[in-house]
């Protein structure tokens, strides 16, 4: 069974650049969230797709913007980079939409902005 | 406010010995508790989970504890491993229909040879 994939695996970017993430959740999973970890601040929540729709997002800039596809697939967009964009970015997939199916996570991407 | 308090920040412990990580959580209503292992530059995977009336949970030689009252968890680690070596994230669910995750800023564990 395949788990939760993440691409690139790691990505070098200038200030002011764009970047796309993907994640492919586990099959048969609908819902996805992205996640920020940075060593300062732990996991920070992005947002969370359900079906398509985005359901839940956290407290960051409107930089930040992701969707979902019909396969569960899930991208994360950041526009205008900035140095403090710099983290590790996790997808995590879960079968259904609650707190009760628990995540799994990706290995994440890597994003350096330099 | 819902918050998840880690202790200690940081842990180095010989190969071999034991050691105990704790988590405080201000989260209501609860839900579930989780720990999660992270290897360096990997994501989290799930070690266990308890729900309110759970009060111990065991993975090999992990051995989570929770007690709803004082609303206090901890995990402890038997017989440590090299490979046990990771960051040890708490991750507390609400439970009011949120579907909200309120994470911990982790335990870094190191073991020595």
């Amino acid at each position: 069974k395949a788990g939760v994939t993440q691409t690139p695996r790691y990505l070098i970017k200038t200030r002011g650049q764009q970047v796309t993430l993907s994640c492919s959740p586990i099959s048969g999973h609908r819902s996805v969230s992205w996640y920020q970890q940075t060593p300062g601040q732990g996991l920070q929540f992005l947002f969370e797709y359900f079906s398509e729709t985005q359901r839940n997002k956290g407290n960051f800039p409107g930089r930040f913007s992701g969707r979902q596809f019909s396969n569960s697939r899930s991208e994360m967009n950041v526009s205008t980079l900035e140095l403090g964009d710099s983290a590790l970015y996790l997808c995590a997939s879960q079968k259904g939409q609650g707190v009760n199916y628990g995540y799994t996570f990706g290995s994440g991407t890597r994003l350096t902005v330099v | 406010k819902n918050q998840v308090e880690q202790s200690p920040q940081s842990l180095i412990i010989l190969e071999g010995k034991n050691c105990t990580l704790q988590c405080n959580y201000t989260v209501s209503p609860f839900s579930n508790l989780r720990w999660y292992k992270q290897d360096t530059g990997r994501g989290p995977v799930s070690l266990t989970i308890m729900t309110f009336s759970e009060n111990t949970k065991s993975n090999g030689r992990y051995t989570a504890t929770l007690d709803a009252d004082t609303k206090q968890s901890s995990l402890h680690i038997t017989a440590s491993q090299l490979s046990d070596s990771a960051s040890y994230i708490c991750v507390v669910s609400e439970g009011s229909g949120t579907y909200k995750y309120i994470f911990g800023t982790g335990t870094r564990l190191k073991v020595l040879a």
